[in-house]
């Protein structure tokens, strides 16, 4: 069964304080992986996918298909970077997302 | 370019009604996708369509229904409503490709009396 496992519910950094989102899935074959945000009062949206290998605002994701992991990192956290973030596995080929159930990050100054 | 749309915004009905929610895509995107939020159960995946089919359901009972029109908007129903369907639904567009990114709309919050 395809499952995405977020253990934190919340995490609580202070600024510049480097910050890393656990993420598990499980899912037997080659999943499309995805970090989505939700700022306050404002849209889920993506923040990065692991085929694309980019960063976007300083947070980077790797695919660990070993541990079945897709955490995301930034080495100095903001307070704008406070939000809800989501990961998100899509089967290759299919058009059915599963998320986690979410991490709450709260940067302190 | 607009953004995803969703109608209404809020909601109120009683157990046992049905209600019909809608969702009008990016201009140009094929593909709608309908989730549902909730505290306990976080996003749940509804069910996916692209040109006026249906592509993929999430384990929703048969109460949960959609349907995608030739314009792409897509409306989404649910009949015989229960206490539990109390939850904010999230429709997002794309153009298609399983890795084209999903824009998501701003929800539309049902509270079921």
């Amino acid at each position: 069964a395809q499952r995405v496992t977020q253990p934190e519910k919340l995490l609580s950094v202070f600024k510049g304080a480097p910050v890393e989102l656990k993420c598990n899935y499980s899912y037997s074959g080659s999943p499309e992986l995805f970090w989505y945000v939700q700022y306050s009062r404002q849209r889920l949206q993506l923040l990065l996918r692991h085929i694309s290998r980019e960063s976007i605002k300083g947070f980077t994701a790797d695919l660990n298909k070993g541990e079945t992991s897709f955490h995301l990192k930034k080495p100095f956290a903001q307070e704008e970077d406070s939000a809800m973030y989501y990961c998100a596995l899509r089967n290759t080929g299919g058009f059915k997302t599963i998320f986690g159930a979410g991490t709450r990050l709260f940067v302190k100054a | 370019k607009a953004g995803v749309t969703q109608t209404p915004r809020y909601l109120i009905k009683t157990r046992g009604q049905q209600v019909t929610l809608s969702c009008s895509p990016i201009s140009g995107h094929r593909s709608v996708s309908w989730y549902q939020q909730t505290p306990g159960q976080g996003l749940q995946f509804l069910f996916e369509y692209f040109s006026e089919t249906q592509r993929n359901k999430g384990n929703f009972p048969g109460r949960f229904s959609g349907r995608q029109f030739s314009n792409s908007r897509s409306e989404m129903n649910v009949s015989t409503l229960e206490l539990g369907d109390s939850a904010l639904y999230l429709c997002a567009s794309s153009l298609g490709q399983s890795s084209d990114t999903q824009y998501f709309g701003p929800g539309t919050r049902l509270t079921v009396l």
